[in-house]
């Protein structure tokens, strides 16, 4: 089956820098790579996805990349504010199936 | 649209005890999931179901059962409750006509075993 890994585990930065999430997976079958954000308490939201047949997608402060050769895809996240702080989730889905596979997330604490 | 709404927010359960969670979804979605979510880590699918009188098993199925006799229900059945299923629970639903397309999640259930 499919094997999500995410790095790091925990991300800490200054309000106002970039920060940078990288995932892998083991399946190269998998098109979707879906990202999402969960605040303490609460259900996971999709914030950004990518397909397997674009290499960049970018929605203002957020971006993904995606690297079907090297099978890595990253969130990239400008200008970080406050409320950026939470766990985010990489995964990865084969259409065939639809089942999404996540990665073991990231604690992002944005420091004012 | 309420979206996914689960029933219980919170419950404990003794040892060996039984219980139903419950997962309804009004946005007529063919796919539903159910997620389990231990502390500090990511989500690992349970059961799924890809319509009305269909499911199949995840990646950790064992000490759990489901069934989905309507589009919009999807209950999970704990039996014989043990520790190390204490986690919390997210349903999620999807619609799929041969694509991917977002999941939308519950806003889960907190369950204890002690």
């Amino acid at each position: 089956g499919e094997n999500v890994e995410q790095h790091p585990s925990t991300l800490s930065v200054q309000e106002g820098d970039s920060a940078v999430i990288k995932c892998t997976y083991s399946d190269s079958a998998s098109n979707y790579f879906p990202w999402y954000k969960q605040e303490l308490g609460k259900r996971p939201q999709l914030i950004i996805d990518i397909r397997s047949n674009v290499g960049e997608k970018k929605d203002q402060r957020i971006a993904v990349t995606l690297n079907k050769t090297a099978k890595h895809f990253s969130l990239h996240i400008t200008e970080t504010q406050p409320e950026d702080s939470a766990v985010y989730f990489c995964a990865a889905v084969k259409a065939a199936g639809n089942k999404l596979t996540f990665g073991g997330g990231t604690r992002v604490l944005v420091k004012p | 649209n309420a979206g996914v709404t689960q029933t219980p927010k919170f419950r404990i359960l003794k040892i060996g005890q039984s219980m139903t969670l419950q997962c309804t979804q009004d946005m007529n979605h063919n796919y539903m999931y159910w997620y389990r979510q231990d502390p500090g880590m990511g989500l690992k699918l349970i059961y799924y179901s890809v319509g009305a009188g269909i499911t199949d098993k995840g990646e950790v199925p064992n000490g759990y059962n489901v069934s989905r006799s309507t589009t919009e229900d999807f209950p999970l059945r704990l039996e014989l409750a043990a520790p190390s299923q204490t986690s919390v629970y997210f349903c999620a639903s999807s619609y799929s006509n041969g694509g991917y397309n977002e999941q939308f999640f519950g806003p889960g259930t907190r369950l204890t075993v002690l």
